[in-house]
């Protein structure tokens, strides 16, 4: 079956780096998302990766590695207003999105 | 987590026609489902809030009569384009809410129109 794994929370303190992993097992691979939501609000679009190696957009980056099936978000100099979910979606063979449970970030001062 | 299934996966059609988009929560009863449009790369825009037995919400700047929304079970709500056009091209995904789960959001796997 096709699985997306994260973990359901995470906890950093502000001004520091977390990184938030995302392993994934679909049937053929179009792509890797990554979103932030902040309750109540629509989920935001962060990074695409469709080839192996770093994107790097200001404060967040995304790893991807095709062979591992594993990506991660990298959040760096943390602020308080980074709490929020943060969702992993593969794109599958046939162009559909296999969503991740969400990792809920807590930042602490 | 909660099983939200969407029918159909893709779909192309001639401009003018009209398209109906299934979601269906398969776990479990959900009295409010979202309606989402993505363009690649882009966020998800915020479409709708379905209600079950009552008229669904939308967004500023969505077009009632175009998107049309029936949430008649608790368990299925659909979005109805009607007379698509080009520009209605797009992934659309729907969401669930789980009571169950502490609110949280499920996503569907996304309908990808194509209208020509």
């Amino acid at each position: 079956g096709q699985n997306i794994d994260q973990p359901t929370e995470m906890t950093a303190t502000e001004g520091a780096i977390v990184q938030i992993n995302c392993t994934y097992q679909t049937s053929g691979f179009n792509g890797l998302f990554w979103y932030q939501q902040h309750a109540g609000e629509a989920p935001t679009f962060l990074s695409y990766n469709v080839l192996d190696g770093l994107e790097e957009k200001g404060r967040f980056s995304s790893f991807l590695s095709r062979s591992k099936g594993y990506s991660y978000l990298l959040l760096k100099e943390l602020q308080m207003k980074d709490s929020a979910s943060y969702l992993c979606a593969v794109m599958d063979s046939n162009y559909q999105l296999i969503w991740g449970a969400g990792t809920k970030l807590i930042i602490k001062p | 987590g909660a099983v939200v299934s969407q029918h159909p996966s893709w779909v192309i059609c001639k401009s003018g026609t009209s398209v109906k988009i299934e979601c269906r929560s398969l776990d479990f009863q959900a009295t409010t489902m979202f309606w989402y449009r993505q363009f690649p790369k882009q966020s998800l825009m915020l479409m709708a809030t379905s209600n079950e037995g009552s008229k669904a919400t939308y967004e500023q700047g969505v077009e009632k009569d175009k998107f049309l929304i029936n949430h008649a079970s608790l368990t299925l709500s659909t979005l109805t384009v009607t007379s698509a056009h080009p520009e209605d091209s797009s992934f659309y995904i729907c969401s669930v809410i789980s009571g169950r789960e502490n609110n949280e959001q499920f996503f569907g796997p996304g309908t990808r129109l194509t209208v020509l």
